[in-house]
């Protein structure tokens, strides 16, 4: 596609519940990464995918949050038993290779737990 | 590990002077440095990288920034900003691979950019 495709752009999820969060890369992208923004703080690193291995979990906060990416194309960030504080902006980037270039990051999806 | 001081929350500028925001970065060993700008209700926007050669990199929006090794800075700067330039920027780093590339990227907390008319 032209440009990182995240869905939805907005969930609202009821506290205990189960999410999945979609992100699109560019078409032949390899790199792709998750971030979370919360509010008035800059991206925070969760993990980094390069082709269908997580090259890097380091930043998953828990063993709740989970991502997979089986065809190394599209990727999807799961979280289990959501908290309030998984309220956040998901960000998903991607990039043409390990190291190439800047990121292109998608909107996000803003994801709110009640 | 590496980290990003970004040490102004806030900067305000007259329209048609030079902005600059700054930036301090840790990274072991050389560093791969990057500006993201954010509009509001938008997703974040590369705007320029430094990996090595000139300390001077330009970048879009007639934004340049300036890398200084000995003082671990990446400002970011225009000659005349524009109130379209109003935005929060974001100042990124990574450590420079041998490969010449890079893995995980740690931003800062941002500094909000406000152009007056």
């Amino acid at each position: 596609g032209a440009g990182v495709s995240q869905t939805p752009s907005n969930k609202v999820t009821e506290k205990g519940k189960y999410v999945e969060l979609r992100c699109d890369p560019i078409s032949g992208h390899t790199a792709l990464y998750w971030y979370r923004q919360s509010l008035g703080q800059g991206p925070e690193f969760l993990i980094y995918f390069q082709g269908t291995g997580a090259a890097d979990d380091s930043g998953l906060p828990n063993d709740r949050f989970f991502a997979v990416r089986p065809e190394g194309s599209v990727s999807t960030l799961k979280i289990q038993r959501t908290e309030r504080g998984d309220s956040a902006v998901y960000l998903c980037a991607s990039s043409p290779g390990q190291g190439m270039g800047g990121y292109t990051f998608g909107s996000g999806t803003r994801l709110t737990v009640v | 590990a590496q980290s990003v001081a970004q040490p102004e929350d806030q900067v305000n500028v007259a329209e048609g002077n030079p902005l600059t925001v700054k930036c301090t970065y840790s990274v072991s060993g050389n560093p791969y440095l990057f500006w993201y700008v954010q509009y509001p209700n938008r997703g974040l926007q590369f705007l320029l990288k430094y990996i090595t050669g000139d300390n001077l990199v330009k970048g879009s929006y007639g934004f340049e920034a300036e890398f200084n090794k000995s003082q671990t800075s990446f400002h970011l700067k225009k000659p005349s900003a524009l109130v379209s330039d109003s935005a929060l920027y974001f100042c990124a780093v990574s450590p420079l691979l041998n490969s010449g590339g890079y893995q995980k990227v740690t931003f800062g907390t941002g500094t909000k950019l406000q152009v007056i008319p």
